[in-house]
C-alpha cells in the first residue's frame, strides 16, 4: 500500500540555522511529490512539487527538495531559517492512474531567536 | 483574486446538530474536495466532485454530507451521525486533478460540544 512517512514530529532549530525535513515513501512506481506549508489556523501552500526531470527542485520561500529515488526520499531543505518559517509543513505523494493524493502526519517546525 | 474561501472561520454547535460549512472557489476549477485534519493525523479526504451534480465518497465520508449544484461552490454538512466532528475542515479545488495541482481554502474549525 502506498504511505508517506514524516519521521520527525517536531523539530526545533536556530534562527539562520539550516534546515532538513525528511520525508520517505512507499510506492512501486516514481511518484508526483509535493511539499506544503501551513501556518496555524489557516489552509496549505504549496511550497513544491517534482513530477519528473530534475530531482533537485527549487520552490518558494528559498525551499528546495531533493528526490532520491534508492532511498524513496523527498527532503525539503532551506539554507538558513527565518523566524516566519515556523509552521507546519506536510510531505504528500500523488498517484496519478488514481487522481489520489497521500498526505504525511506533518512536522512542526519551531524557530530558536 | 481567484481563490477559495471558506465561511465561518470557527464554528461552534451542541452534539445532536446537523452543521453546513461553506466552500465557495472563482478559479473556474471543475473538481472540488474536502479533508478532515486532526492534530497528528495530517489530511483525510471526506468527500469529492469532479463535475456539477456528481461527488464520490473518500476514505471517511461517513456521518457527512455534500452537495454540488454549482461548480462554484462545494457545501459540507457535518451530521448528526458523525460521532467526533471536533476538526479543521479544509476545503480544495484543483482544475486538472488533485494530483497535478490542488488549491486550499483557509479552513473552518469546528467545535463540537
Amino acid at each position: 500500500a502506498q504511505s508517506v512517512t514524516q519521521p520527525d514530529i517536531h523539530i526545533t532549530v536556530s534562527e539562520g540555522a539550516s534546515l532538513e525535513l525528511r520525508c520517505n515513501y512507499s510506492y512501486g512506481a516514481t511518484p508526483y511529490l509535493f511539499w506544503y506549508v501551513q501556518s496555524p489556523g489557516q489552509g496549505l501552500q504549496l511550497l513544491l512539487k517534482y513530477f519528473s526531470g530534475d530531482t533537485l527542485v527549487q520552490g518558494i520561500k528559498g525551499f528546495e527538495a531533493e528526490f532520491k529515488r534508492s532511498q524513496s526520499s523527498f527532503n525539503l531543505r532551506k539554507p538558513s531559517v527565518h523566524w516566519s518559517d515556523a509552521a507546519e509543513y506536510f510531505c504528500a505523494v500523488g498517484i496519478l492512474r488514481d487522481d489520489k493524493i497521500i498526505f504525511g502526519k506533518g512536522t512542526r517546525l519551531h524557530i530558536l531567536p | 483574486d481567484g481563490g477559495i474561501t471558506q465561511s465561518p472561520k470557527y464554528l461552534f454547535r451542541k452534539e445532536g446538530q446537523n452543521v453546513t460549512l461553506s466552500c465557495e472557489q472563482n478559479l473556474n476549477h471543475d473538481a472540488m474536495y474536502w479533508y478532515r485534519q486532526d492534530p497528528g493525523q495530517g489530511l483525510r479526504l471526506i468527500y469529492y466532485s469532479q463535475i456539477v451534480n456528481d461527488f464520490q465518497k473518500g476514505d471517511i465520508a461517513e456521518g457527512y454530507s455534500v452537495s454540488r449544484e454549482k461548480k462554484e461552490s462545494f457545501p459540507l454538512t457535518v451530521t448528526s451521525a458523525q460521532k467526533n466532528p471536533t476538526a479543521f475542515y479544509l476545503c480544495a479545488s484543483s482544475g486538472s486533478g488533485r494530483v497535478l495541482g490542488q488549491y486550499f481554502g483557509p479552513g473552518t474549525r469546528l467545535t463540537v460540544t
